[in-house]
């Protein structure tokens, strides 16, 4: 059973439109969020992260918006460049849980110039 | 210069045999971990370590040892190779606490025939 899941799986923008990443969770237990950008042939690299107590955070062209009551969160790439194509993780984790990262399955992102 | 370093970048084994992956990092960081990446599953989280003492397991299998030698290092033991176990292996790194930053490597990419 998939605790984070992600949508859609692929996603296509224009260069300079706004990117939509869904994901949710089912762990109520779940507070600290990060998402993941990867490149092919690279590890993850944390692009930004929220903790359950904000239902915002944003860093440049990147936000994410957290909708606690019904486990959900979408990260936004607003003015989205070639250069942000790549495959997006979200993931989770609880306080409680130990240190381990429960990643989605991504979203890959492509940026047509 | 890389921080994370991963050796080897690709490892091709036959089914039955053994092999050590090897993960060193140099952000000075006291907790690091183990994920996994295959075709099939997301990154999945098999290890953490803090101070070199197993924190959690999530592997359920005996195969797989992670190995401690120095507080900046942690291989992974492979033992018994499977086809199954083809995927890309991530060592990660956190300063220490719960919910810091995780930094991932570059991955090793690994291919039991």
């Amino acid at each position: 059973q998939q605790q984070v899941r992600q949508s859609p799986q692929s996603l296509t923008v224009w260069e300079g439109e706004t990117a939509i990443l869904n994901c949710s969770y089912e762990d109520s237990t779940f507070n600290y969020f990060p998402w993941y950008q990867q490149f092919p042939g690279e590890g993850p690299a944390l692009l930004i992260s929220i903790r359950s107590v904000s239902d915002k955070k944003e860093d440049g062209r990147f936000t994410i918006f957290f909708n606690k009551r019904e486990k959900k969160l979408s990260l936004h790439i607003t003015d989205s460049q070639p250069g942000d194509s790549a495959t997006y993780f979200c993931a989770a984790s609880a306080y409680q849980g130990g240190r381990a990262l429960i990643f989605g399955t991504g979203t890959t992102v492509s940026v047509s110039p | 210069d890389p921080k994370i370093i991963q050796k080897p970048k690709y490892l091709v084994a036959v089914t039955g045999s053994e092999k050590i992956l090897i993960c060193e990092q140099y952000l000075g960081h006291n907790a690091m971990y183990w994920y996994r990446q295959s075709a099939k599953k997301p990154l999945e989280f098999m290890f953490s370590y803090s101070y070199q003492k197993l924190m959690d397991n999530q592997t359920a299998s005996s195969r797989f040892q992670p190995q401690s030698s120095k507080k900046n290092h942690l291989d992974l033991q492979i033992t018994a190779l499977k086809p199954d176990d083809s995927a890309t292996y991530f060592c990660a790194s956190s300063q220490q606490g719960y919910q810091d930053t995780q930094y991932f490597g570059p991955g090793t990419r690994l291919l039991v025939l």
